[in-house]
């Protein structure tokens, strides 16, 4: 069954803007990761956070974890042509898989 | 040097003919996985094996038989191809005890 559930669906802005998009799931979780997917390639991984913390940053991307609401956001900071892509979280699921949500389609525009 | 590499990345095919995706992976992992991503970029797990040994099968039709000979491989047979199966299957790995997922660029498989 469907762990995650991004929102938006899409998103489109303009270079320079900040990126904030939003993960809900259903289930409690040991960590939550984020995957980027250029059009036509694979996932690439981001960023994780753990169900202990609230807060995570890399470079221009912040993570925050809110396991009483079971929900996530990921925030692309002054976003560039090249952050266009989809974006999921995944959560850990049984037998170490991962859990993939519909993802959120973002169009930074030049 | 791809760490993660699939073949073909394009595969068209008629209904009810049977076709092979291979994948392998240099980084040493000693866990595989095989998702399919449907048009509306839903990904789902199909299966998942672990030092050779089928860990899940994820109400997969049996039409679908992973095999991996070797802990760096882990190949998708398909038969009696549908047209239902249309869709990116995507071939994962990672190390035991880690949580990254490292994806292969996907095959991208059509069924007429």
């Amino acid at each position: 069954s469907q762990q995650g559930e991004e929102d938006p669906q899409a998103l489109s802005i303009q270079e320079g803007e900040n990126a904030t998009m939003n993960c809900s799931y259903k289930t409690s979780i040991n960590n939550l990761q984020w995957y980027r997917q250029n059009s036509g390639r694979g996932l690439v991984h981001l960023i994780l956070i753990r169900s202990n913390e609230r807060e995570k940053h890399s470079g221009r991307l912040r993570v925050t974890l809110d396991t009483s609401k079971k929900s996530s956001s990921l925030l692309i900071t002054a976003s560039r042509a090249a952050d266009t892509a989809s974006y999921f979280c995944a959560t850990d699921g049984r037998y170490s898989t991962l859990t993939f949500g519909k993802g959120t389609m973002l169009l930074v525009s030049p | 040097d791809t760490a993660v590499s699939q073949t073909p990345k394009y595969l068209v095919t008629q209904m009810g003919n049977d076709k092979s995706i291979k994948c392998e992976q240099n980084l040493g992992h000693d866990t595989m996985y095989w998702y399919k991503q449907d048009s509306k970029k839903f990904l789902k797990i199909m299966f998942s094996y672990n030092n050779k040994e089928l860990i899940i099968n994820e109400t997969v039709p049996n039409r679908f038989s992973p095999k991996s000979p070797d802990k760096a491989h882990l190949n998708l047979h398909i038969n009696s191809l549908e047209l239902g199966d249309s869709a990116v299957y995507f071939c994962a790995s990672r190390k035991t005890g880690e949580e990254k997922l490292f994806f292969g660029s996907g095959t991208q498989l059509s069924v007429l």
